[in-house]
């Protein structure tokens, strides 16, 4: 069983414009939510995180949105930058482990 | 810092044989990640390490995957015998114990068994 869910496989943005990520979950024990970037034959890096005391965590472009109740996690990028072309992943922590989502491809078109 | 280092980075064997992967955590970092990501089950975590201790390896798939860290800067992920559904990319990945989430992955080992 998917206990996180990315459901976009992929998404296409303009240059400038707002980039929405989201990823839905089913476990109530995740205590830490991040995101991670991927670029072709890289390892992921992490790019934010959010607590589960917390709704909102913002660093520059990037911010984390965490509905608990609808366990419900979100990444705004805005603006979107060309850069930013990559598969996004959530992961979700409980104990010392992480569990990913499939994953989603942004493109941002110049 | 050079980051986590793995090797090879890719790695292409017939069915039947010895695999050993290798990695190099960042220098001070206690905790140590062994990732598979394939296209069927997504990024998976194998098993992980904690000062050089394996503290849960629910994730490996078979007896025939092990896992080794004999001190904190090297770690090997082996299978034996391997198969063709082995075919993946492995990752490894290292963190601090004061941010043990925010986890440093190196470049991945892409491994291919025929």
């Amino acid at each position: 069983d998917q206990q996180v869910k990315q459901n976009s496989p992929s998404l296409s943005v303009q240059e400038g414009r707002i980039s929405i990520l989201n990823c839905d979950y089913t476990n109530s024990m995740f205590d830490y939510f991040l995101w991670y970037k991927k670029y072709p034959a890289e390892g992921p890096t992490f790019l934010i995180s959010i607590s589960s005391i917390k709704d909102k965590n913002e660093d520059g472009r990037f911010t984390v949105f965490l509905n608990k109740s609808a366990k419900h996690l979100s990444l705004h990028i805005v603006p979107s930058q060309p850069g930013d072309s990559a598969v996004y992943f959530c992961a979700l922590a409980a104990g010392n482990k992480l569990t990913f989502g499939g994953g989603t491809r942004v493109l941002v078109k110049p | 810092d050079a980051g986590v280092i793995q090797s090879p980075r890719h790695e292409v064997t017939e069915m039947g044989q010895e695999v050993t992967l290798r990695c190099k955590p960042i220098s001070g970092h206690d905790y140590l990640f062994w990732y598979r990501q394939t296209m069927m089950r997504g990024l998976e975590l194998l098993i992980y390490f904690n000062n050089n201790v394996p503290i849960d390896d629910s994730g490996m798939p078979e007896d025939r995957f092990s896992a080794k860290m004999p001190n904190a800067s090297f770690s090997t992920l082996k299978i034996q015998p391997s198969e063709p559904r082995d075919s993946a990319v492995y990752f490894c990945a290292s963190s601090s114990g004061l941010a043990r989430y925010e986890q440093y992955f190196g470049p991945g080992t892409r491994l291919t068994v025929t």
